[in-house]
């Protein structure tokens, strides 16, 4: 599975707009864009996938340049409880190993 | 929906006692089960995945052992534990290719 690059933390207003950058620059064409969240102690949560179009649900969108080689999670209003850490993961829909990286720990603040 | 229990929640344990954690499943038949292990603010480490009942494979070479004895019942099994096999522990199970994590268990060895 690609290589994922994410910044080691961020912070956000609460009500503001959260986005969260990930490079994947050697993602292949069969690889999918996965977005986990990890709340402390706690099991992590998914959020979202993509293959090549923007992907939205009720919790986030997801926003994959043209190129594939880059993508941005969307938390369009956060919340004190969006505070977590956020993990970007590229893989084949059927790669059984989720190689989750350090991720993007986001705080929200007041 | 998918629910995953994992118990229990926290565990201290001495070194060179044995080790069992139960993971189960509800609301899907024959899903693929995974053992993940998260040391302290690290990534997760896939440790075992299992297709089907009986069926383990391991990921890397460990302390640790796998069973499967039933569709939606995964364990987590050590002999004698190591001050090494300190950790938050993830039972994860996919739906549609998708990973989906339990709570965990927070397992520290003294």
């Amino acid at each position: 599975d690609a290589k994922t690059t994410q910044p080691t933390s961020m912070d956000c207003a609460e009500g503001r707009a959260a986005n969260l950058p990930c490079n994947h620059s050697t993602i292949s064409g069969n690889e999918y864009v996965y977005w986990y969240r990890q709340i402390h102690s706690q099991g992590p949560q998914y959020i979202i996938h993509g293959l090549k179009n923007n992907e939205t649900n009720e919790m986030a969108s997801l926003i994959i340049t043209e190129d594939r080689k880059s993508s941005t999670l969307i938390l369009p209003h956060a919340t004190l409880r969006d505070t977590a850490v956020y993990y970007c993961i590229v893989r084949v829909a059927n790669n059984n190993d989720m190689r989750f990286g350090a991720g993007t720990r986001l705080t929200v603040k007041p | 929906s998918q629910t995953i229990h994992q118990w229990p929640a926290t565990l201290v344990q001495p070194v060179g006692s044995p080790l069992s954690l139960e993971c189960t499943v509800e609301g899907t038949s024959n899903p693929n089960l995974y053992w993940y292990r998260q040391a302290a603010g690290r990534g997760l480490q896939l440790l075992f995945y299992s297709v089907g009942i009986g069926q383990i494979s391991s990921e890397v070479p460990q302390n640790l052992s796998a069973s499967r004895p039933q569709d939606r019942q995964f364990i987590l099994s050590s002999k004698k534990l190591l001050l090494s096999d300190s950790g938050f522990y993830l039972c994860a199970a996919n739906r549609d290719w998708t990973q989906y994590f339990g709570p965990g268990t927070r397992l520290t060895v003294l």
